[in-house]
């Protein structure tokens, strides 16, 4: 059973340049979370959607910064036009569905974004 | 909203002693979780032990236990007979439990525990 999948795993951008990144979540879980990662932070929430659907955005800032999760394929999250401050780790988490007692979040490995 | 402190930025310890990782969190919240979690170099991220509030027990998973205090808004990671591979970042996390769906982690900001042969 593959884990949460994420790429790339780094990606180098110019200011100005937009950056995509991929998140497919393990098998049969249909929650999945967006978190940014300071150099020498802790990890901080941006979004949580299930498929179709922005659940939370509230860690998300307002501009340049969007996330989907469609019917079919990976969760994306897009940041247009980024900047040096950018420059993070960015993972992505998954859980099931059932809520229950087991409502652990998954991690993928992280995208570390580089802005120049 | 909730907060999570941990006040400890970096500790070290020495090879099969024992080290214990503070954590406080501050919620009006009265039915969430608390976990620890672990960052080795590779950045990948590693749930070491979760705590239900509801529970009065203490979670244990083999040399990691954790010292919950509800009343305190305390959850303390105790590493029993460390080892090397214990040497990574260890970040305390809470989840308010959700009537529907899911909820977000609030992270600290970590403790760097090096293990020291």
């Amino acid at each position: 059973n593959a884990g949460v999948m994420q790429n790339p795993r780094h990606l180098v951008r110019r200011r100005g340049q937009e950056a995509r990144l991929r998140c497919s979540p393990m098998k049969g879980h249909s929650h999945v979370y967006w978190y940014r990662q300071l150099p020498e932070e802790g990890l901080k929430f941006m979004v949580y959607l299930q498929k179709e659907n922005i659940i939370d955005e509230s860690g998300m800032p307002k501009e340049r910064f969007s996330a989907e999760f469609p019917k079919e394929g990976p969760s994306i999250l897009r940041i247009q036009q980024v900047v040096r401050g950018d420059s993070a780790a960015y993972f992505c988490a998954s859980s099931p569905l059932d809520r229950g007692e087991r409502n652990e979040q998954f991690f993928g490995p992280g995208t570390r974004l580089t802005v120049l | 909203a909730q907060t999570v402190t941990q006040s400890q930025p970096e500790m070290s310890v020495q090879e099969a002693e024992t080290v214990t990782l503070s954590c406080t969190y501050d919620t009006s919240e009265s039915n969430y979780y608390l976990f620890w979690y672990k960052q080795p170099p590779s950045r990948q991220m590693i749930l070491v032990i979760r705590q239900e509030a509801y529970k009065q027990q203490n979670a244990t998973e083999n040399r990691f236990s954790v010292n919950f205090q509800k009343a305190a808004k305390s959850f303390s990671l105790k590493i029993s007979d460390s080892q090397l591979g214990d040497t990574a970042m260890y970040f305390c996390a809470f989840m308010k439990h959700a009537n529907f769906g899911n909820e977000k982690l609030t992270f600290g900001t970590g403790t760097r525990l090096t293990i020291i042969p």
